[in-house]
Protein backbone atom coordinates (compact mmCIF):
# COMPACT_ATOMS: atom_id res chain seq x y z
CA UNK A 1 0.00 0.00 0.00
CA UNK A 2 1.27 3.37 -0.76
CA UNK A 3 2.27 5.78 1.70
CA UNK A 4 3.85 9.39 2.14
CA UNK A 5 6.92 8.85 4.15
CA UNK A 6 7.48 11.86 6.70
CA UNK A 7 10.93 12.12 8.60
CA UNK A 8 11.57 12.53 11.17
CA UNK A 9 8.57 11.65 12.81
CA UNK A 10 9.40 13.62 16.34
CA UNK A 11 11.81 16.62 16.55
CA UNK A 12 12.79 18.43 19.50
CA UNK A 13 15.48 21.36 19.43
CA UNK A 14 16.44 24.65 20.86
CA UNK A 15 15.43 27.97 19.69
CA UNK A 16 17.37 29.50 16.84
CA UNK A 17 18.42 26.47 15.68
CA UNK A 18 17.61 24.96 11.75
CA UNK A 19 15.19 22.73 11.30
CA UNK A 20 14.31 20.32 8.38
CA UNK A 21 11.21 18.19 7.63
CA UNK A 22 11.26 15.46 4.61
CA UNK A 23 8.51 13.98 2.73
CA UNK A 24 8.59 11.49 0.11
CA UNK A 25 5.54 11.31 -1.77
CA UNK A 26 3.59 8.81 -3.08
CA UNK A 27 5.31 7.37 -6.32
CA UNK A 28 3.05 9.20 -9.47
CA UNK A 29 1.72 12.09 -7.32
CA UNK A 30 2.49 15.27 -9.18
CA UNK A 31 1.39 17.50 -6.06
CA UNK A 32 2.92 17.63 -2.88
CA UNK A 33 1.48 19.66 0.02
CA UNK A 34 2.74 21.06 3.62
CA UNK A 35 0.56 21.68 6.34
CA UNK A 36 0.84 23.06 9.83
CA UNK A 37 -1.75 21.92 12.82
CA UNK A 38 -2.04 23.64 16.39
CA UNK A 39 -4.89 23.18 18.38
CA UNK A 40 -5.39 26.53 18.46
CA UNK A 41 -5.58 26.55 14.71
CA UNK A 42 -6.86 23.39 13.05
CA UNK A 43 -4.98 22.34 10.02
CA UNK A 44 -3.43 25.51 8.09
CA UNK A 45 -2.28 25.20 4.39
CA UNK A 46 1.37 26.45 4.23
CA UNK A 47 2.52 25.83 0.69
CA UNK A 48 1.84 23.40 -2.09
CA UNK A 49 3.63 21.85 -5.44
CA UNK A 50 2.78 20.85 -8.60
CA UNK A 51 5.72 18.70 -10.94
CA UNK A 52 7.96 20.12 -8.43
CA UNK A 53 7.67 23.89 -8.64
CA UNK A 54 5.74 26.31 -6.42
CA UNK A 55 2.51 27.02 -6.71
CA UNK A 56 1.52 28.85 -3.50
CA UNK A 57 3.47 29.55 -0.36
CA UNK A 58 1.67 32.15 0.74
CA UNK A 59 0.47 30.29 3.98
CA UNK A 60 4.20 30.29 5.15
CA UNK A 61 6.16 33.14 7.11
CA UNK A 62 8.75 34.13 4.56
CA UNK A 63 11.41 35.45 6.69
CA UNK A 64 12.53 32.05 8.14
CA UNK A 65 10.02 29.28 6.29
CA UNK A 66 10.99 27.76 2.70
CA UNK A 67 10.05 24.50 0.87
CA UNK A 68 11.66 23.31 -1.94
CA UNK A 69 11.43 20.03 -4.34
CA UNK A 70 14.86 19.16 -5.33
CA UNK A 71 13.30 15.70 -6.95
CA UNK A 72 9.73 14.25 -7.63
CA UNK A 73 10.69 12.20 -4.21
CA UNK A 74 11.37 14.30 -1.99
CA UNK A 75 10.25 17.52 -0.65
CA UNK A 76 11.49 19.21 2.20
CA UNK A 77 10.93 22.20 4.54
CA UNK A 78 12.75 24.32 6.61
CA UNK A 79 12.77 26.72 9.30
CA UNK A 80 15.70 29.12 10.17
CA UNK A 81 16.01 29.92 12.57
CA UNK A 82 13.32 28.25 14.66
CA UNK A 83 10.94 29.83 17.08
CA UNK A 84 8.84 28.20 20.37
CA UNK A 85 5.42 29.57 18.47
CA UNK A 86 6.53 27.44 15.30
CA UNK A 87 5.71 23.92 17.75
CA UNK A 88 3.62 21.96 15.82
CA UNK A 89 2.31 19.13 13.88
CA UNK A 90 3.72 19.21 10.17
CA UNK A 91 1.82 17.27 7.63
CA UNK A 92 2.85 16.48 4.24
CA UNK A 93 0.25 15.48 1.57
CA UNK A 94 -0.01 13.98 -2.02
CA UNK A 95 -2.17 13.83 -5.00
CA UNK A 96 -2.69 13.08 -8.60
CA UNK A 97 -3.28 16.19 -9.21
CA UNK A 98 -7.16 16.17 -10.09
CA UNK A 99 -9.48 18.08 -8.17
CA UNK A 100 -11.67 14.95 -7.82
CA UNK A 101 -9.20 12.70 -5.95
CA UNK A 102 -7.82 13.28 -2.30
CA UNK A 103 -4.95 13.76 -0.82
CA UNK A 104 -3.18 11.22 1.21
CA UNK A 105 -1.17 12.30 4.51
CA UNK A 106 1.98 10.86 5.84
CA UNK A 107 1.49 10.42 9.36
CA UNK A 108 3.91 13.94 10.30
CA UNK A 109 6.36 15.92 12.21
CA UNK A 110 5.68 16.43 15.65
CA UNK A 111 7.94 19.57 16.25
CA UNK A 112 9.06 21.31 19.58
CA UNK A 113 10.47 24.31 19.88
CA UNK A 114 12.57 24.99 23.35
CA UNK B 1 -12.53 31.08 -1.39
CA UNK B 2 -14.70 28.18 0.42
CA UNK B 3 -15.05 27.71 4.24
CA UNK B 4 -15.77 24.93 5.93
CA UNK B 5 -17.80 24.86 9.09
CA UNK B 6 -17.79 21.61 11.39
CA UNK B 7 -20.55 23.12 14.47
CA UNK B 8 -19.17 20.70 16.90
CA UNK B 9 -15.61 20.82 18.31
CA UNK B 10 -16.30 17.19 20.54
CA UNK B 11 -19.02 14.51 20.37
CA UNK B 12 -19.44 12.35 23.11
CA UNK B 13 -21.08 9.27 22.28
CA UNK B 14 -21.72 5.73 24.26
CA UNK B 15 -20.86 2.43 22.26
CA UNK B 16 -23.18 1.20 19.93
CA UNK B 17 -24.92 4.26 19.31
CA UNK B 18 -25.83 6.29 16.22
CA UNK B 19 -23.95 9.43 15.88
CA UNK B 20 -24.29 12.31 13.29
CA UNK B 21 -20.84 15.05 12.60
CA UNK B 22 -21.79 18.31 10.94
CA UNK B 23 -20.46 19.98 8.54
CA UNK B 24 -21.53 23.00 6.39
CA UNK B 25 -19.46 24.62 3.24
CA UNK B 26 -19.99 27.73 1.93
CA UNK B 27 -20.23 27.37 -1.90
CA UNK B 28 -23.08 26.71 -3.94
CA UNK B 29 -21.59 25.64 -7.09
CA UNK B 30 -20.54 22.40 -7.97
CA UNK B 31 -17.87 21.08 -5.33
CA UNK B 32 -16.22 18.13 -4.44
CA UNK B 33 -16.45 16.62 -0.64
CA UNK B 34 -14.56 14.29 1.63
CA UNK B 35 -13.94 13.40 5.30
CA UNK B 36 -10.72 12.30 6.88
CA UNK B 37 -10.46 10.72 9.80
CA UNK B 38 -7.12 11.35 11.95
CA UNK B 39 -6.39 8.64 14.85
CA UNK B 40 -3.31 9.81 17.68
CA UNK B 41 -0.20 10.90 16.43
CA UNK B 42 -0.95 9.88 13.05
CA UNK B 43 -1.78 11.38 9.37
CA UNK B 44 -5.04 12.26 8.08
CA UNK B 45 -6.76 9.35 6.34
CA UNK B 46 -9.48 9.24 3.67
CA UNK B 47 -12.95 8.47 5.06
CA UNK B 48 -15.17 9.07 1.91
CA UNK B 49 -15.65 11.08 -0.73
CA UNK B 50 -18.46 13.05 -2.88
CA UNK B 51 -17.93 13.65 -6.58
CA UNK B 52 -21.02 13.42 -8.48
CA UNK B 53 -24.09 11.14 -8.21
CA UNK B 54 -25.81 9.69 -5.69
CA UNK B 55 -26.46 11.98 -2.83
CA UNK B 56 -26.00 9.21 -0.02
CA UNK B 57 -21.60 8.21 0.42
CA UNK B 58 -20.49 5.32 1.90
CA UNK B 59 -17.44 5.06 3.22
CA UNK B 60 -14.70 2.64 4.92
CA UNK B 61 -15.62 1.40 8.69
CA UNK B 62 -18.89 1.54 8.25
CA UNK B 63 -19.63 5.43 8.06
CA UNK B 64 -21.45 6.92 5.36
CA UNK B 65 -22.36 10.71 4.15
CA UNK B 66 -25.44 12.53 3.02
CA UNK B 67 -24.81 15.69 0.78
CA UNK B 68 -27.05 18.28 0.24
CA UNK B 69 -27.05 20.67 -2.07
CA UNK B 70 -29.72 22.99 -0.60
CA UNK B 71 -28.92 23.12 2.74
CA UNK B 72 -24.94 23.14 1.30
CA UNK B 73 -24.05 20.39 4.09
CA UNK B 74 -22.25 17.28 4.24
CA UNK B 75 -23.20 15.75 7.40
CA UNK B 76 -21.39 12.67 8.04
CA UNK B 77 -23.34 9.38 10.00
CA UNK B 78 -22.57 6.09 11.61
CA UNK B 79 -25.59 4.10 13.04
CA UNK B 80 -23.69 1.97 15.21
CA UNK B 81 -20.03 3.50 16.81
CA UNK B 82 -17.26 1.47 18.24
CA UNK B 83 -14.74 2.47 20.58
CA UNK B 84 -12.27 2.11 17.89
CA UNK B 85 -14.23 4.64 16.26
CA UNK B 86 -12.54 7.48 18.74
CA UNK B 87 -10.74 10.01 16.63
CA UNK B 88 -11.06 13.71 15.10
CA UNK B 89 -12.94 14.03 11.88
CA UNK B 90 -12.60 16.20 9.27
CA UNK B 91 -14.54 17.57 6.26
CA UNK B 92 -12.95 19.19 3.68
CA UNK B 93 -14.20 20.78 0.24
CA UNK B 94 -11.79 21.58 -3.32
CA UNK B 95 -11.21 24.86 -3.43
CA UNK B 96 -9.35 26.83 -6.26
CA UNK B 97 -5.98 28.12 -4.41
CA UNK B 98 -4.10 31.06 -5.23
CA UNK B 99 -2.56 29.61 -8.15
CA UNK B 100 -5.84 28.42 -9.87
CA UNK B 101 -5.05 25.28 -8.87
CA UNK B 102 -7.26 22.71 -6.49
CA UNK B 103 -6.57 22.69 -2.75
CA UNK B 104 -8.72 21.22 -0.48
CA UNK B 105 -10.32 23.57 2.50
CA UNK B 106 -10.72 21.94 5.65
CA UNK B 107 -13.06 22.30 9.19
CA UNK B 108 -11.85 22.60 12.27
CA UNK B 109 -12.41 19.04 13.24
CA UNK B 110 -14.75 17.02 15.47
CA UNK B 111 -13.84 14.81 18.17
CA UNK B 112 -15.44 12.17 18.20
CA UNK B 113 -15.50 9.92 21.92
CA UNK B 114 -16.70 6.98 22.48
CA UNK B 115 -16.95 5.33 25.82
CA UNK B 116 -18.03 2.45 27.19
Amino acid sequence: DARVTQTPRDKVTEMGQEVTMRCQPILGHNTVFWYRQTMMQGLELLAYFRNRAPLDDSGMPKDRFSAEMPDATLATLKIQPSEPRDSAVYFCASGPGTDNQPQHFGDGTRLSIL
Amino acid sequence: AQSVTQLDSQVPVFEEAPVELRCNYSSSVSVYLFWYVQYPNQGLQLLLKYLSGSTLVKGINGFEAEFNKSQTSFHLRKPSVHISDTAEYFCAVSDQGNSGYSTLTFGKGTMLLVSP
